[in-house]
Protein backbone atom coordinates (compact mmCIF):
# COMPACT_ATOMS: atom_id res chain seq x y z
CA UNK A 1 0.00 0.00 0.00
CA UNK A 2 1.53 3.59 -0.80
CA UNK A 3 1.53 6.02 1.72
CA UNK A 4 0.73 9.65 1.85
CA UNK A 5 2.59 11.28 -0.93
CA UNK A 6 3.94 15.26 -0.38
CA UNK A 7 5.66 17.22 -3.01
CA UNK A 8 8.14 19.41 -3.14
CA UNK A 9 10.28 18.04 -0.21
CA UNK A 10 11.98 21.08 -0.44
CA UNK A 11 11.39 25.02 -1.22
CA UNK A 12 13.39 27.63 -0.94
CA UNK A 13 11.71 31.37 -0.92
CA UNK A 14 12.10 34.96 -0.65
CA UNK A 15 9.80 36.68 1.58
CA UNK A 16 6.74 38.04 -0.17
CA UNK A 17 6.43 35.35 -2.32
CA UNK A 18 3.80 32.59 -2.78
CA UNK A 19 4.17 29.24 -2.27
CA UNK A 20 2.15 26.01 -2.86
CA UNK A 21 2.53 22.20 -1.59
CA UNK A 22 1.12 19.34 -2.96
CA UNK A 23 -0.47 16.28 -0.99
CA UNK A 24 -1.93 12.25 -2.03
CA UNK A 25 -3.16 10.77 0.82
CA UNK A 26 -3.11 7.29 1.34
CA UNK A 27 -5.89 5.48 -0.94
CA UNK A 28 -9.12 5.34 0.32
CA UNK A 29 -9.00 7.47 3.63
CA UNK A 30 -11.31 10.22 3.89
CA UNK A 31 -9.73 12.38 6.63
CA UNK A 32 -6.78 14.59 5.63
CA UNK A 33 -4.61 16.97 7.90
CA UNK A 34 -1.78 19.61 6.86
CA UNK A 35 0.39 19.97 9.52
CA UNK A 36 3.19 22.93 10.49
CA UNK A 37 5.96 21.75 12.50
CA UNK A 38 8.46 24.64 13.14
CA UNK A 39 12.35 23.55 14.34
CA UNK A 40 12.31 21.96 17.59
CA UNK A 41 8.82 21.59 18.15
CA UNK A 42 6.00 19.04 17.76
CA UNK A 43 3.36 18.90 14.83
CA UNK A 44 0.68 21.74 14.56
CA UNK A 45 -2.58 21.44 13.04
CA UNK A 46 -3.26 23.96 10.26
CA UNK A 47 -6.25 22.12 8.95
CA UNK A 48 -7.87 19.48 8.52
CA UNK A 49 -10.77 18.23 5.62
CA UNK A 50 -13.43 15.55 5.88
CA UNK A 51 -13.83 14.13 2.17
CA UNK A 52 -13.70 17.34 0.44
CA UNK A 53 -15.17 19.53 3.77
CA UNK A 54 -13.46 21.19 6.12
CA UNK A 55 -13.45 19.93 9.53
CA UNK A 56 -11.43 22.07 11.69
CA UNK A 57 -9.31 25.34 10.27
CA UNK A 58 -9.01 27.20 13.37
CA UNK A 59 -4.99 27.13 13.67
CA UNK A 60 -4.71 28.31 9.83
CA UNK A 61 -3.27 32.00 9.42
CA UNK A 62 -5.91 32.47 7.06
CA UNK A 63 -4.92 36.00 5.79
CA UNK A 64 -1.93 33.66 3.89
CA UNK A 65 -2.67 30.62 3.99
CA UNK A 66 -5.27 28.39 2.10
CA UNK A 67 -5.57 25.09 1.69
CA UNK A 68 -8.25 22.60 -0.86
CA UNK A 69 -9.25 19.47 -1.37
CA UNK A 70 -11.33 20.06 -4.43
CA UNK A 71 -12.45 16.20 -5.38
CA UNK A 72 -11.69 14.35 -1.94
CA UNK A 73 -8.81 13.10 -2.59
CA UNK A 74 -5.32 14.82 -3.11
CA UNK A 75 -5.20 18.60 -1.13
CA UNK A 76 -3.17 21.75 -1.63
CA UNK A 77 -1.90 24.17 0.90
CA UNK A 78 -0.81 27.61 0.12
CA UNK A 79 0.98 30.58 1.31
CA UNK A 80 0.85 34.10 -0.34
CA UNK A 81 2.65 36.23 0.79
CA UNK A 82 5.05 34.32 2.97
CA UNK A 83 6.93 35.62 5.93
CA UNK A 84 10.24 34.86 7.46
CA UNK A 85 8.42 32.81 10.28
CA UNK A 86 6.59 30.30 8.05
CA UNK A 87 9.80 28.47 7.61
CA UNK A 88 8.81 25.29 8.69
CA UNK A 89 8.28 21.52 7.82
CA UNK A 90 5.00 21.21 6.35
CA UNK A 91 3.24 17.48 7.04
CA UNK A 92 0.60 16.05 5.21
CA UNK A 93 -1.81 12.92 7.29
CA UNK A 94 -4.24 10.96 6.28
CA UNK A 95 -6.54 8.59 8.17
CA UNK A 96 -9.98 6.65 8.18
CA UNK A 97 -11.81 8.25 10.02
CA UNK A 98 -14.03 6.64 12.86
CA UNK A 99 -16.84 7.36 15.01
CA UNK A 100 -14.91 7.60 18.23
CA UNK A 101 -12.38 5.47 19.08
CA UNK A 102 -8.51 5.10 17.76
CA UNK A 103 -7.59 7.00 14.16
CA UNK A 104 -4.04 6.26 13.30
CA UNK A 105 -2.89 9.00 11.70
CA UNK A 106 -0.05 8.23 8.70
CA UNK A 107 2.18 11.17 7.45
CA UNK A 108 4.07 11.96 4.23
CA UNK A 109 7.52 12.88 4.55
CA UNK A 110 7.06 17.17 4.30
CA UNK A 111 8.45 19.95 2.87
CA UNK A 112 10.33 22.02 3.86
CA UNK A 113 10.46 25.05 3.16
CA UNK A 114 13.09 28.31 4.13
CA UNK A 115 11.86 31.83 3.85
CA UNK A 116 14.85 34.15 3.17
CA UNK B 1 -7.52 21.79 25.26
CA UNK B 2 -4.79 18.73 25.54
CA UNK B 3 -1.62 19.20 26.67
CA UNK B 4 1.38 16.67 26.30
CA UNK B 5 4.45 17.25 28.15
CA UNK B 6 8.19 15.96 27.07
CA UNK B 7 11.07 17.68 29.26
CA UNK B 8 13.48 14.95 28.52
CA UNK B 9 17.11 16.67 27.18
CA UNK B 10 18.97 14.51 24.69
CA UNK B 11 19.39 11.25 25.15
CA UNK B 12 22.62 8.79 24.42
CA UNK B 13 22.23 5.25 24.61
CA UNK B 14 24.18 2.57 24.17
CA UNK B 15 23.26 -0.32 21.51
CA UNK B 16 21.05 -3.31 22.48
CA UNK B 17 20.33 -0.86 25.86
CA UNK B 18 16.90 -0.49 26.78
CA UNK B 19 15.57 3.43 27.17
CA UNK B 20 13.02 5.00 28.76
CA UNK B 21 11.21 8.47 26.91
CA UNK B 22 8.85 10.31 29.58
CA UNK B 23 5.63 12.11 28.41
CA UNK B 24 2.63 13.53 30.85
CA UNK B 25 -0.39 14.86 29.69
CA UNK B 26 -3.03 17.11 30.61
CA UNK B 27 -6.78 16.42 29.64
CA UNK B 28 -10.08 16.77 31.36
CA UNK B 29 -12.14 14.43 28.82
CA UNK B 30 -11.83 10.34 30.01
CA UNK B 31 -12.13 9.21 26.57
CA UNK B 32 -8.85 9.98 24.63
CA UNK B 33 -5.95 7.92 22.81
CA UNK B 34 -2.13 8.29 23.05
CA UNK B 35 0.31 7.65 20.24
CA UNK B 36 4.32 7.90 19.83
CA UNK B 37 5.71 8.95 16.85
CA UNK B 38 9.26 8.34 15.88
CA UNK B 39 10.80 11.31 13.44
CA UNK B 40 14.17 10.63 11.90
CA UNK B 41 16.68 12.86 10.01
CA UNK B 42 14.86 12.78 6.86
CA UNK B 43 11.23 14.11 8.42
CA UNK B 44 8.96 11.07 8.30
CA UNK B 45 6.36 10.93 11.22
CA UNK B 46 6.44 7.29 11.65
CA UNK B 47 3.59 5.95 13.93
CA UNK B 48 4.74 3.28 16.45
CA UNK B 49 2.22 2.73 19.31
CA UNK B 50 -1.35 2.96 20.27
CA UNK B 51 -2.85 3.06 24.14
CA UNK B 52 -6.31 3.69 24.57
CA UNK B 53 -7.61 5.38 27.53
CA UNK B 54 -9.88 2.14 28.27
CA UNK B 55 -7.17 -0.14 27.80
CA UNK B 56 -5.77 -2.15 31.15
CA UNK B 57 -3.14 -3.34 29.77
CA UNK B 58 -0.02 -1.41 28.56
CA UNK B 59 0.70 -1.75 24.82
CA UNK B 60 3.20 -3.03 22.97
CA UNK B 61 4.14 -3.20 19.27
CA UNK B 62 7.67 -5.65 18.96
CA UNK B 63 10.29 -3.57 20.63
CA UNK B 64 8.41 -1.05 22.05
CA UNK B 65 6.33 -0.93 24.82
CA UNK B 66 4.16 1.87 26.91
CA UNK B 67 4.11 1.90 30.27
CA UNK B 68 0.47 3.74 30.77
CA UNK B 69 -0.37 5.36 34.53
CA UNK B 70 -3.63 6.82 33.94
CA UNK B 71 -3.95 8.20 37.53
CA UNK B 72 -0.50 9.76 37.01
CA UNK B 73 -1.28 11.01 33.52
CA UNK B 74 1.99 9.40 32.43
CA UNK B 75 2.49 7.51 29.24
CA UNK B 76 6.33 6.69 28.62
CA UNK B 77 7.68 4.60 25.77
CA UNK B 78 10.45 2.23 25.95
CA UNK B 79 12.31 1.11 23.71
CA UNK B 80 13.99 -2.29 24.45
CA UNK B 81 17.60 -3.47 22.79
CA UNK B 82 18.04 -0.36 21.12
CA UNK B 83 19.36 -0.18 17.19
CA UNK B 84 21.85 2.21 15.33
CA UNK B 85 18.62 3.05 13.26
CA UNK B 86 16.38 4.07 16.59
CA UNK B 87 18.34 7.31 16.64
CA UNK B 88 15.59 10.26 15.93
CA UNK B 89 13.08 12.04 17.51
CA UNK B 90 10.45 11.01 19.15
CA UNK B 91 6.96 12.82 20.00
CA UNK B 92 4.49 11.87 22.59
CA UNK B 93 0.43 12.67 21.46
CA UNK B 94 -2.84 12.85 22.65
CA UNK B 95 -6.29 12.13 20.79
CA UNK B 96 -9.93 12.94 22.04
CA UNK B 97 -11.91 9.90 20.59
CA UNK B 98 -15.33 12.67 19.99
CA UNK B 99 -14.93 15.80 18.31
CA UNK B 100 -12.26 16.39 15.50
CA UNK B 101 -9.86 13.51 15.96
CA UNK B 102 -6.75 16.35 16.02
CA UNK B 103 -3.39 15.39 17.30
CA UNK B 104 -1.59 17.10 19.78
CA UNK B 105 1.90 16.87 20.06
CA UNK B 106 4.63 17.78 22.63
CA UNK B 107 8.04 18.96 21.73
CA UNK B 108 9.61 15.85 21.57
CA UNK B 109 12.76 13.65 22.65
CA UNK B 110 15.93 13.54 21.01
CA UNK B 111 17.18 10.00 21.05
CA UNK B 112 20.78 8.87 19.83
CA UNK B 113 22.00 5.28 19.72
CA UNK B 114 25.76 4.93 20.00
CA UNK B 115 27.61 1.72 19.19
Amino acid sequence: EAGVAQSPRYKIIEKRQSVAFWCNPISGHATLYWYQQILGQGPKLLIQFQNNGVVDDSQLPKDRFSAERLKGVDSTLKIQPAKLEDSAVYLCASSSRKTGGQETQYFGPGTRLLVL
Amino acid sequence: AQKITQTQPGMFVQEKEAVTLDCTYDTSDQSYGLFWYKQPSSGEMIFLIYQGSYDEQNATEGRYSLNFQKARKSANLVISASQLGDSAMYFCAIQLYYGNNRLAFGKGNQVVVIP
